[in-house]
């Protein structure tokens, strides 16, 4: 089955600054790639989402970009805010793989003031 | 909408008590999952519905565990008998249209089996 890999743990950057996760997956099948962000006691929420077909995607300060044939895909938070503290998780999914996600094991990110 | 709702948020129990969780999927999604997070394993994926029909249920991992969803805006999560080593925070979560799409995920239920 798939295995996807998140970088780091935990993440500390200065408010302004930029914050970058990585992770890889195993299966070369897997062609959908979400991220979500979780906030304390909340479950988990979609942020951004990349398909195969695409490499790059943006939306306003955060990007996602995706190496199919390296197998891995990376978050980057640009101007990174209080608010964005939380923890991050990619996932990675087959498609017609009936909506089953895998998760990375997450990054606790807390951006400092 | 509401979103996915789950019942209770909070749940204690004691070892060998049966537990039942609730979850009410996001009106018209047409896929279910039910999730468990810990610190050790993150998120694991127990068991998912399409059409209220069990897809998968590879993630559940022992006989103590069952899911049922007897329509499209109810399933319930089963634990009996609990252990400790159950204790995690629960998560449902609702999905529509055909893969891949976005999964919407209710605010967990915490469970603690002492």
């Amino acid at each position: 089955g798939e295995n996807v890999e998140q970088h780091p743990s935990t993440l500390s950057v200065q408010e302004g600054d930029s914050a970058v996760i990585k992770c890889t997956y195993s299966d070369s099948a897997s062609n959908y790639f979400p991220w979500y962000k979780q906030e304390l006691g909340k479950g988990p929420q979609l942020i951004i989402d990349i398909r195969s077909n695409v490499g790059e995607k943006k939306d306003q300060r955060i990007a996602v970009t995706l190496n199919k044939t390296a197998k891995h895909f990376s978050l980057h938070i640009t101007e990174t805010q209080p608010e964005d503290s939380a923890v991050y998780f990619c996932a990675a999914e087959v498609t017609g793989g009936g909506n089953k996600l895998t998760f990375g094991t997450g990054t606790q990110l807390k951006v400092e003031l | 909408d509401a979103g996915v709702i789950q019942s209770p948020r909070h749940e204690v129990t004691e070892m060998g008590q049966e537990v039942t969780l609730r979850c009410k999927p996001i009106s018209g999604h047409n896929s279910l999952f039910w999730y468990r997070q810990t610190m050790m394993r993150g998120l694991e994926l127990l068991i998912y519905f399409n059409n209220n029909v069990p897809i998968d249920d590879s993630g559940m991992p022992e006989d103590r565990f069952s899911a049922k969803m007897p329509n499209a805006s109810f399933s319930t999560l089963k634990i009996q008998p609990s252990e400790p080593r159950d204790s995690a925070v629960y998560f449902c979560a609702s999905s529509y249209g055909q893969s891949p799409t976005e999964a919407f995920f209710g605010q967990g239920t915490r469970l603690t089996v002492v």
